[in-house]
């Protein structure tokens, strides 16, 4: 069965400073793997999505995620983190039924 | 605009009353989901629905119920039979094949069982 697992509930980074977010994936079949953001109490946005094409996905607002798939692994990224950025974030991986399955999220604080 | 549109965007429920939460989409997709969202448990599949007329239960079905009468719509029941019912609600859509196409997601609904 598919699975994500999203490493630290809350990470907590300087304004300016690299954000890096972990997600690692279990998939019995060739992953399609997204990262989504959520503002207080609004639905998810979508951030990026790797679909098996480059394993270096850009999204929007700066982030970027690279897929490896020795380490299973989708980890999220951004050079220089923005007060604006601060939200929660959610990896998931396409399911074998169609749907998608999320790890717990994880909430990314943004210090001045 | 094209979108998701939930409502309420709050909602109060006494025990044992049944509530029905709206989605609605205009984005012209066939499949449409429901997921509940509690703190630190990431969102958990309730319901799918990949075309009208048919739907399949997602993870925590149980104590839920769903209609798909029309392509556009996707109301979700809360039914008495679920014990803890007080939740975020979340609704999303999709072209149809999730494999490679995002979700697309509502503003939410929080329902508060008083």
């Amino acid at each position: 069965a598919q699975s994500v697992t999203q490493l630290g509930s809350h990470v907590s980074v300087s304004e300016g400073a690299l954000v890096l977010l972990r997600c690692n994936y279990s998939s019995s079949v060739p992953p399609y793997l997204f990262w989504y953001v959520q503002y207080p109490n609004q639905g998810l946005q979508l951030l990026l999505k790797y679909t098996s094409a480059a394993t270096l996905v850009k999204g929007i607002n700066g982030f970027e995620a690279e897929f490896k798939k020795s380490e299973t692994s989708f980890h999220l990224t951004k050079p220089s983190a923005h007060m604006s950025d601060a939200a929660e974030y959610f990896c998931a991986v396409s399911g074998v039924e169609a749907e998608l399955v999320f790890g717990q999220g994880t909430r990314l604080t943004i210090n001045p | 605009d094209g979108g998701i549109t939930q409502s309420p965007k709050y909602l109060f429920r006494k025990e044992g009353q049944n509530v029905t939460l709206s989605c609605e989409q205009n984005l012209n997709h066939d499949a449409m989901y429901w997921y509940r969202q509690d703190p630190g448990q990431g969102l958990r599949l309730i319901y799918y629905s990949q075309i009208v007329n048919d739907f399949q239960k997602g993870d925590i079905a149980e104590g839920y119920s769903v209609s798909r009468e029309k392509k556009e719509s996707f109301p979700l029941t809360v039914t008495s039979a679920q014990k803890n019912p007080t939740a975020f609600y979340l609704c999303a859509s999709s072209i149809g094949d999730i494999t490679y196409n995002e979700q697309f997601f509502g503003p939410g609904t929080r329902l508060t069982v008083l």
